[in-house]
């Protein structure tokens, strides 16, 4: 079975470009959550879906940060305009029961 | 009240011998309490869990030792091996909230 796939694994921009994150969950996983993994710290939830409702996006930067799960399954993340401090590593997940299975994640460096 | 305090921040450990994490957590409201390895470049895998209905679980090397009257947690992992150098954070969340909050990690680190 397929785990959690997360594309693209790197991504460099330039600070003010816009930016977006795809993650594909495992099949059959309602649940779908995106966080913020900054260096040598957890990570951070930004906003979790269940099929696709956004049913807690409360630490979400709504200024710049948007996301949309479309029909309940694929999820993207996008940044518009990216700053130099949102570069880190942007991890999916989904869950079955309470067990969550990440993706390898999206490290973002903004110069 | 929604944190969740992991220490230490870094660790190492001889091979063969015990490595111990520690979490402690103010909300009594969580009830699950797992506990995620984290390869570089890789993201968090599951590694073990338990609920406070339960002072200790064991899964091979590694047991979660839990204490609810100190809202306190703990990993031990037992004869350390260097394929156990990682990162580790302990977790927290609810079963009416999905929400996991997260640690900010051990780095441990094995010498062969």
């Amino acid at each position: 079975e397929a785990g959690v796939v997360q594309s693209p694994r790197y991504k460099i921009i330039e600070k003010k470009q816009p930016v977006a994150f795809w993650c594909n969950p495992i099949s059959g996983h309602n649940t779908l959550y995106w966080y913020r993994q900054n260096l040598g710290q957890g990570p951070e939830l930004l906003i979790r879906y269940e099929n696709e409702e956004a049913v807690d996006d409360s630490q979400l930067p709504k200024d710049r940060f948007s996301a949309e799960r479309l029909k309940g399954v694929d999820s993207t993340l996008k940044i518009q305009p990216a700053e130099l401090g949102d570069s880190a590593v942007y991890l999916c997940a989904s869950t079955i029961g309470a067990e969550a299975f990440f993706g390898q994640g999206t490290r973002l460096t903004v110069v | 009240q929604q944190q969740v305090k992991q220490s230490p921040q870094s660790l190492i450990v001889q091979k063969g011998g015990i490595s111990i994490i520690n979490c402690a957590y103010e909300n009594t409201a969580f009830d699950y309490f797992p506990w995620y390895q984290q390869f570089p470049g890789k993201g968090p895998a599951l590694l073990i869990a338990i609920r406070p209905d339960v002072s200790e679980k064991k899964e091979g090397r590694f047991t979660i030792s839990f204490n609810k009257s100190a809202k306190q947690f703990s990993l031990h992992i037992m004869d350390s091996q260097p394929g156990d150098s990682a990162t580790y954070f302990c977790a927290a969340s609810m079963e009416w909230d999905d929400k996991i909050i997260f640690g900010k990690g051990t780095r441990l680190h094995i010498l062969p």
